[in-house]
């Protein structure tokens, strides 16, 4: 998965608590995607974040849901007050570029379960 | 609406045969990314093609881009155990940026 580093790998949540995710892309990528994988279905795109700037949010719920990608440290997905229907497999790419034809690399993902 | 659209969902073939996994789309692409994901992890990329009629071999496989970007394939030959696993095909639409649009995947099983 070429180094891109996400935690936590499993992160178990009550419903009304927050849920951080954490992703470190490929060192010297500064452009960070996020992908959501709901059960039995495919990944949808939620975000994608140059460094310090929101690109496109424009498959992120627009409340509860936020994300960042500050100059130094991690990108962070955040969720606040999660519910049930949150649970999914949240992935993070990195890639060299922003254009098209650029290759994204993934991490291994974090599997969030609201109980 | 599923913009990109995989077919089959599901196969299982025996080992030694060939099969052949199939992305169809409507929309043009300015790239398309093939990614095998295991139960669990995130998914690994095999290949980007970005040229309309575009073939890339990768052992024993093959993708191919159609001509006019809006549909690939992906092809393997002397199927084995190994290749067991999910096959996602992404696009970069023309129009969307650099934000992948996954299909559903194939789930490919391998029977020995």
């Amino acid at each position: 998965n070429a180094g891109v580093m996400q935690n936590p790998r499993h992160l178990v949540r009550r419903r009304g608590q927050e849920a951080r995710l954490r992703c470190s892309p490929v060192k010297g990528h500064s452009h960070v995607y996020w992908y959501r994988q709901l059960p039995e279905e495919g990944l949808k795109f939620m975000v994608y974040l140059q460094k310090e700037n929101i690109i496109d949010e424009s498959g992120m719920p627009k409340e509860r849901f936020s994300a960042e990608f500050p100059k130094e440290g991690p990108s962070i997905l955040r969720i606040q007050q999660v519910v049930r229907g949150d649970s999914a497999a949240y992935f993070c790419a990195s890639s060299p570029l922003g254009d098209r034809n650029t290759e994204a690399f993934f991490g291994q993902g974090t599997r969030l379960t609201v109980v | 609406t599923q913009l990109l659209e995989q077919s089959p969902q599901f196969l299982s073939i025996q080992e030694g045969e060939n099969l052949t996994v199939y992305c169809n789309s409507s929309s043009v692409f300015s790239s398309l990314q093939w990614y095998r994901q295991e139960p669990g992890e995130g998914p690994v990329l095999l290949v980007t093609v970005v040229t309309g009629g575009e073939v890339k071999k990768l052992k024993r496989l093959t993708f191919q881009f159609g001509d006019a970007r809006k549909d690939s394939s992906l092809h393997i030959t002397a199927a084995q155990p190994g290749d067991t696993g999910l096959y996602l095909c992404a696009g970069a639409l023309e129009t969307s940026g650099s934000r992948l649009t996954f299909g559903e995947g194939t789930q490919l099983t391998v029977n020995p």
